[in-house]
């Protein structure tokens, strides 16, 4: 089975503190990707990344950096948290070729509850 | 208009009833087609996927794509209180490449006992 970990599953952070979420995971996936998920908006992708130290802008990058080091690891930073950052934060992975299976077929994290006051 | 749209509930059904949700999409180069199953405070987990239209079964689920009028539903055969959870929809264009993944906001099911 997929397995994908984050670091906390609740965090609690004062605004302007620099906030570092960890995933990783065990498949050998080549894609990650880092979403926030909130009430009415639905899932939204922050940033992903195909391949170490590659990264790609997704639909809200605005106060969000990633690093990708290791090809298990996918780091995303809040630069200086907000409290319009509070939000849950998920993690995914997915191969990059088919092998039968879509790319698109993304396994996702348990997820990390953040709040910023 | 969003690209993918799905009615967030909340969804209430008796045990044992079918339960059909569904999404409409408006970006025809969607190919891949895939539902999610999110409990509370857990990440999604993925539930079926589909290539173009037509059904596919698993157990009690049957996914089915109508790409002729952009609509895709997920069907639940004698649901259980352990369905209880949000089912999201997602879908992409699958072609060379990485390709984004547009996700429904969600429907929230809850199956009474």
């Amino acid at each position: 089975d997929v397995k994908v970990t984050q670091s906390s599953r609740y965090l609690v952070k004062r605004t302007g503190e620099k906030v570092f979420l960890e995933c990783v995971q065990d498949m050998d996936h080549e894609n990650m990707f880092w979403y926030r998920q909130d009430p009415g908006l639905g899932l939204r992708l922050i940033y992903f990344s195909y391949d170490v130290k590659m990264k790609e802008k997704g639909d809200i990058p605005e106060g969000y950096s990633v690093s990708r080091e290791k090809k298990e690891r996918f780091s995303l930073i809040l630069e200086s948290a907000s409290t319009n950052q509070t939000s849950m934060y998920l993690c995914a992975s997915s191969l990059w070729t088919s092998g039968g299976q879509p790319q698109e077929t993304q396994y996702f994290g348990p997820g990390t509850r953040l709040l910023v006051l | 208009q969003k690209e993918v749209e799905q009615d967030p509930g909340p969804l209430s059904v008796p045990e044992g009833a079918i339960v059909s949700l569904n999404c409409t999409y408006s970006n025809s180069a969607f190919q891949y087609f895939m539902w999610y199953r999110q409990y509370s405070r857990k990440g999604p987990e993925l539930l079926m996927y589909t290539y173009s239209s037509g059904n596919k079964e698993d157990g009690r689920f049957t996914a089915q794509v109508d790409k002729s009028s952009k609509y895709i539903s997920l069907f639940i055969r004698d649901s259980q209180p352990s369905d209880s959870a949000t089912y999201l929809c997602a879908m992409s264009g699958g072609a060379g490449g990485y390709q984004k993944v547009t996700f429904g906001i969600g429907t929230k099911l809850q199956v009474i006992p």
